[in-house]
Formats: C-alpha cells, structure tokens, sequence
C-alpha cells in the first residue's frame, strides 16, 4: 500500500524549533518531487514547500521562507521539514504529499502531524 | 502574491449539479487540480491538469477551465459528496504553489 506517515508534532513554545518527519512505504520516495502542506485550525490549506526527487530544485511560501527548511533522505525513504522561530500563528496539522508523476498534482497524503505553539 | 478565488460556501438539492468556481490571473496558463477534505480527513485529488480525473474519482466529478477561471462541477451531487472544495495551482513561473480558499459544499 502507498503511503504517507508523518511525525514529530507537539508542543512548542514561540520561537522554539522543531522538526517533522514524513516516512513514505509502498513507493520509492526517490522518483517523486514532494511537498509540505498545512492547515490551521478551522481554516484552509496552504503550500509550505516543495523539493525535487533529487533535491536540486526548493521552494517556500513566503509566510515560512528563512525559517523553514524542507530536505530529503531517499535512502531512508524519508521526507523532512525544519520549523526554526515558530510562530503561534504557525499552529497547524501538517501534511506531507507526493506530487504526481509528470505534473504537480499532489495524490498521496498523510494523515498530518499536529503542531501547537503555545506559551 | 498569487492568489485564487473561491465562493465560500454553494448548497444544492441531493441529485441537482453544484458548481465550484476558482479564479486566478495565472489560469490561462497553468493547470488546476481540485481536492476534495471531509471533515477530519486529508485531502483527496479528485480533479488533475484541469479537467482529468484519477481512476478511483467518480465520474459526477468533471473539470474545465477557461481563461482565468476554472470549475469543478459535480453532477448529480450526493449526500456523501459533502466536503471543503480547494482548487489548487501555481503562478505563472511555477515555484509559488497555492490553494484557493476553499468552498464548503452542502447537499441537502
């Protein structure tokens, strides 16, 4: 079965750092371009970030460029983002999804990591 | 930045067709895909490059696009199909991806 599982979300506090997982099965993480997503409570999606299948190629939303920062290790099969300076408006589920083949349609995602920013 | 517009909400009768609308200025030139969230659920693709639908999406879920808007119609629309609607895309040099705000879709 194709899949997406993400992990390392919890508690943090503003400014505080942490960094999320996404372990992909099913597939070879190294022939798909991947993406962060999120989604903040009771509001829409938003696109983090991007990285290619062999990380030559990064892109970040505005709202996380200079403190995030998305990588990639295809030999562990495993998605990776680094959340620097957090911000309580940074509370969210995260979602890690694979673009499909070809195109940049996102058609696998995991079921999101829950990051909270609190004092 | 960039930036694609959705209604808020559209409600139609079980079996009626509901319409979704997404407007962007980078339209005419790149593709949309549209996402279906349950409440509590990950998204799920239902619409790809504008108007093509993977093979597990049924076929009351249709896409178009023309010019700088793009539409996700569901004809036939069912109970189950209650869901947030996100059209997605990217600007016209292709590193800024972005959701629309996303339409709340009720069937009854």
């Amino acid at each position: 079965e194709v899949q997406l599982v993400e992990s390392g979300g919890g508690l943090i506090q503003p400014g505080g750092s942490l960094r999320l997982s996404c372990a992909a099965s099913g597939f070879t993480l190294s022939g798909y371009h991947m993406n962060w997503v999120r989604q903040t409570p009771g509001k829409g999606l938003e696109w983090l970030s991007y990285i290619s299948s062999s990380s030559n190629s990064i892109y970040y939303a505005d709202t996380v460029k200079g403190r995030f920062t998305i990588s990639r290790d295809n030999a562990r099969n495993s998605l990776y983002l680094q959340m620097n300076s957090v911000r309580d408006e940074d509370t969210a589920v995260y979602y890690c999804a694979r673009d499909q083949i070809i195109t940049y349609g996102m058609d696998v995602w995991g079921q999101g990591t829950t990051v909270t920013v609190s004092s | 930045s960039y930036e694609l517009t959705q209604p808020p909400s559209v409600s139609v009768s079980p079996g009626q067709t509901a319409r979704i609308t997404c407007s962007g200025d980078a339209l005419p030139k790149k593709y949309a895909y549209w996402y279906q969230q349950k409440s509590g659920q990950a998204p799920v693709l239902v619409i790809y490059e504008d108007r093509k639908r993977p093979s597990a999406i049924p076929d009351r879920f249709s896409g178009s696009s023309s010019g700088t808007m793009a539409t996700l119609t569901i004809t036939g629309a069912q109970v189950g199909d209650e869901a947030d609607y996100y059209c997605y895309s990217t600007d016209t040099n292709g590193d800024r991806r972005v959701f629309g705000g996303g339409t709340k879709l009720t069937v009854l």
